[in-house]
């Protein structure tokens, strides 16, 4: 079957750093998204990975082990407005998103 | 440029009621989407649309149809509305089919089903 697996809550003080992590098994793979979900709003785009390695974006960057089957997401100088759920989702064979639960981000003072 | 956008945002039915959800988007997106989000569960994907005039179903179609008259409208059609289905909807639209297209969502419908 098709699973997409991250924790469910996380919680990191501003100003530091914090790793979610993703693991998937899909039928095919044609790469892995990130997205964040602020409390009663829609998600949006963060980052997309196909090939092994980093791709940093300003204070994000995610990672991805195609042969693990692993992603994580890296989250730098963490301000009170990065709290929000982040969600995983693996596009597989058909091009379809299979999406993670996500990972509820709180963020201390 | 509105991006996507959905109505209703909220609505409460009783059960074996029929709504439609309207989702429209004005980026000429040829690739839309209708999912459901549950808590503790991934949005999960209910129909989808390559294009205006076709649809097909995704991981949870039943009690749902679709309509894709026109390339920005994608409608969601509960004929019959169960406990069930009490959920938070999210349209989404792709410029096209490739992978690494991002989808963008519309701001969800909040329906509750008594």
């Amino acid at each position: 079957g098709q699973n997409i697996d991250q924790p469910t809550e996380m919680t990191a003080t501003e100003g530091a750093i914090v790793q979610i992590n993703c693991t998937y098994q899909t039928s095919g793979f044609n790469g892995l998204f990130w997205y964040q979900q602020h409390a009663g709003e829609a998600p949006t785009f963060l980052s997309y990975n196909v090939l092994d390695g980093l791709e940093e974006k300003g204070r994000f960057s995610s990672f991805l082990s195609r042969s693990k089957g692993y992603s994580y997401l890296l989250l730098k100088e963490l301000q009170m407005k990065d709290s929000a759920s982040y969600l995983c989702a693996a596009s597989d064979s058909n091009y379809q998103l299979i999406w993670g639960a996500g990972t509820k981000l709180i963020i201390k003072p | 440029n509105a991006g996507v956008t959905q109505t209703p945002k909220f609505r409460v039915l009783k059960t074996g009621q029929s709504m439609t959800l309207l989702c429209a988007q004005d980026m000429n997106h040829e690739y839309m989407y209708w999912y459901r989000q549950d808590p503790g569960m991934g949005l999960r994907l209910i129909h989808y649309s390559v294009g205006e005039g076709t649809t097909a179903k995704g991981e949870v179609p039943d009690g749902y149809n679709v309509s894709r008259l026109k390339k920005q409208n994608f409608l969601l059609g509960l004929e019959s509305a169960a406990p069930s289905q009490t959920s938070v909807y999210f349209c989404a639209s792709q410029i096209a089919g490739e992978a690494y297209n991002e989808q963008f969502f519309g701001p969800g419908t909040r329906l509750t089903v008594l």
